[in-house]
């Protein structure tokens, strides 16, 4: 079956420190990888996406097959940043639904 | 403006008494899709919609029912609401690129 991890449920950080949010899945598939994030009183939306292969707000993820991850990293956080972030797996089934890992919230203090 | 519009915002009711979130898109998309978020347990998925009269159960859709009579439509009924569906819920539509759109939440609590 397929799941997403996400094993912190809160990081904190200090600005302009390095950031690594951690995920983690099982698929017996080809995996296709999302992050998602929710700011503060605002909807959730798509963050960035692993066959884009493109920066976004400064974070980048990249699948490691080998390792089943898909963490989301930042070499110098904003407070701006502080958010919730969700790590997504499609399935490529006839649904190609998403399943959600549990979320990590990150907090960049000044 | 493309939106997911889901109403209300803010329920508070009581067991047992049968309610409704509406959800709206003005995207045309065509899959349509419930979830919903709570602490340490992420976003599930209650049910979803691949086009008009089609239904299908997500991961958690006991107590939920859904109907799609129209695209831009998909409601979320619980007939016979209880505390553990106590919950903030979103509707999202599917971009042609496969991205979700979510709206806002409703954020509903059940006594």
């Amino acid at each position: 079956a397929q799941r997403v991890t996400q094993p912190e449920k809160l990081l904190s950080v200090f600005k302009g420190a390095p950031v690594e949010l951690k995920c983690n899945y099982s698929y017996s598939g080809s995996p296709e990888l999302f992050w998602y994030v929710q700011y503060s009183r605002q909807r959730l939306q798509l963050l960035l996406r692993h066959i884009s292969r493109e920066s976004i707000k400064g974070f980048t993820a990249d699948l490691n097959k080998g390792e089943t991850s898909f963490h989301l990293k930042k070499p110098f956080a904003q407070e701006e940043d502080s958010a919730m972030y969700y790590c997504a797996l499609r399935h490529h089934n006839a649904g190609n639904m998403l399943t959600f890992g549990g979320g990590t919230r990150l907090m960049v203090k000044p | 403006e493309a939106q997911v519009t889901q109403n209300p915002r803010y329920l508070i009711t009581v067991t047992g008494k049968k309610l409704t979130v509406t959800c709206s898109q003005n995207m045309n998309h065509e899959y349509m899709s419930w979830y919903r978020q709570d602490p340490g347990l992420g976003l599930r998925q209650i049910y979803y919609s691949m086009n008009v009269e089609v239904t299908d159960k997500g991961d958690v859709p006991e107590g939920y029912k859904v109907s799609r009579k129209e695209k831009r439509n998909f409601p979320l009924i619980l007939e016979s609401p209880s505390p553990n569906q106590t919950s903030l819920y979103f509707c999202a539509s599917k971009r042609s690129t496969g991205e979700l759109f979510f709206g806002e939440g409703s954020r509903l609590t059940v006594l």
